[in-house]
């Protein structure tokens, strides 16, 4: 049971122009949201984040965007750049009543192509 | 500035070896994680440790082992390969109440 899903495997952009990215999720304890990005040989590094509390968050050309009625995440960038391409995962956690430990249930990525 | 550091960072094995994949990271984190990533996955996880002295099963723990050696090293154990196994492994650490990861840059592993 996949309770993190990205459904999109690809996505293919033109340099300048808006990226987004979804992200759906369906275990209601989650409180926490992260994305990730990850180029060919290299371990995921932490790009942005957002609390349940938040509906937006927002860093430089990415923003990150939570629809807790929807079970809904999406990432935004803007403007779309070449070094941009790579896998991004979203994940979540659920931190209520400490015991999560810091476990994050990870989707199954989007491969991003930005063209110049 | 380590970080994270994984070992080996590709391995061929045959059906029914063991091995131990390592990890050691040098940020005084406190919790530390196994994951797999597979196509059409993502990253799932295998075993964590949420402090030193303490080991628990995650998502798909069956057929690995762990030790959490030290509050820096935390290896897993592959005692009997299987094809099955192949993938890619990632060991990834955090401090307590941040709750972003660092990851280290990955094993390749095939077992044939």
């Amino acid at each position: 049971d996949q309770q993190v899903k990205q459904n999109s495997p690809s996505l293919s952009v033109q340099e300048g122009r808006i990226s987004i990215l979804n992200c759906d999720y369906t275990n209601s304890m989650f409180d926490y949201f992260l994305w990730y990005k990850k180029y060919p040989a290299e371990g995921p590094t932490f790009l942005i984040s957002i609390s349940s509390i938040k509906d937006k968050n927002e860093d430089g050309r990415f923003t990150v965007f939570l629809n807790k009625s929807a079970k809904h995440l999406s990432l935004h960038i803007v403007p779309s750049q070449p070094g941009d391409s790579a896998v991004y995962f979203c994940a979540a956690s659920a931190v209520a009543g400490g015991t999560s430990y810091g476990k994050l249930t990870f989707g199954q990525g989007t491969i991003l192509t930005v063209h110049p | 500035n380590a970080g994270v550091t994984q070992t080996p960072k590709f391995q061929v094995l045959k059906t029914g070896q063991s091995m131990t994949l390592q990890c050691a990271q040098d940020m005084n984190h406190n919790s530390m994680y196994w994951y797999r990533q597979d196509p059409g996955m993502g990253l799932r996880l295998i075993y964590y440790s949420a402090s030193e002295g303490t080991t628990d099963k995650g998502e798909v723990p069956n057929g690995y082992n762990v030790s959490r050696l030290n509050k820096r090293e935390f290896s897993l154990r592959l005692e009997s390969a299987a094809p099955s196994q192949t993938s890619v492994y990632f060991c990834a650490s955090r401090v307590t109440g941040i709750h972003g990861y660092t990851f280290g840059s990955g094993t390749r592993l095939t077992v044939v």
